[in-house]
């Protein structure tokens, strides 16, 4: 199975702030990487598919980058809507799966 | 508008069964793979089952296997997962979630429901 890392598991931030979060597979996962967003008691969001391709909707802002086994969501300033935590997921083969999370909080 | 409503949630007693239905609406249903995704409380998620849009491919982590079945009627554009064995430590909110795209697992999935309880206490 591939394994997620992601790093930091939680960060606290102020409005305004360039926030990065990364994550690492085990193997190569090419750039079958997607990036989440989830708010308490919400279902996740899709926020970045192949890596790097913003989903429709979502903000500017959020961008992703990386291919192979590093990758990286950044959020280009942190608005007040974007506390909440974010999850890597690959989808290069199975079993699919997801980072352990990075909870973004108030500083 | 796509709609993904998830139901069948229960307390169970461990050892128990149930099936989760996940009725879906909005798009063309048998175009596209599904998924189950479960999150137990306070924890992160974890993707348990996953299905082609024909039906006729099923996919799971070993960590269900043997115990959880995944399937779909297309002709009531519904995903369903039939539990077994049920443990304490598969008492998590499921979510079923539609993929990004009709010809690969790669994107992701862009459309989640909004989850069904499953908690499993004696």
């Amino acid at each position: 199975d591939i394994q997620m890392t992601q790093s930091p598991s939680s960060v606290s931030a102020s409005v305004g702030d360039r926030v990065t979060i990364t994550c690492r597979a085990s193997q190569g996962i090419g750039s079958w990487l997607a990036w989440y967003q989830q708010k308490p008691g919400k279902a996740p969001k899709l926020l970045i598919y192949s890596a790097s391709s913003l989903q429709s909707g979502v903000p500017s802002r959020f961008s992703g980058s990386g291919s192979g086994t590093d990758f990286t969501l950044t959020i280009g300033s942190l608005q007040p809507e974007d506390f909440a935590t974010y999850y890597c997921q690959q989808a290069d083969s199975f079993p699919l799966t997801f980072g352990g999370g990075t909870k973004v909080g108030i500083k | 508008e796509v709609q993904l409503l998830e139901s069948g949630g229960d307390l169970v007693q461990p050892g128990g069964s149930l099936r989760l239905s996940c009725a879906a609406s909005g798009f063309t249903f048998s175009s596209y793979a599904m998924s189950w995704v479960r999150q137990a409380p306070g924890k992160g998620l974890e993707w348990v089952s996953g299905i082609t849009g024909s039906g006729g491919t099923t996919y799971y982590p070993d960590s269900v296997k043997g115990r959880f079945t995944v399937s779909r009627d297309n002709s009531k554009s519904t995903l369903y997962l039939q539990v077994n064995s049920l443990r304490a430590e598969d008492t998590a909110v499921y979510y079923c979630a539609k993929l990004y795209s009709t010809s690969s697992w790669g994107p992701g999935f862009d459309d989640w429901g909004q989850g069904t309880l499953v908690t499993v206490s004696s």
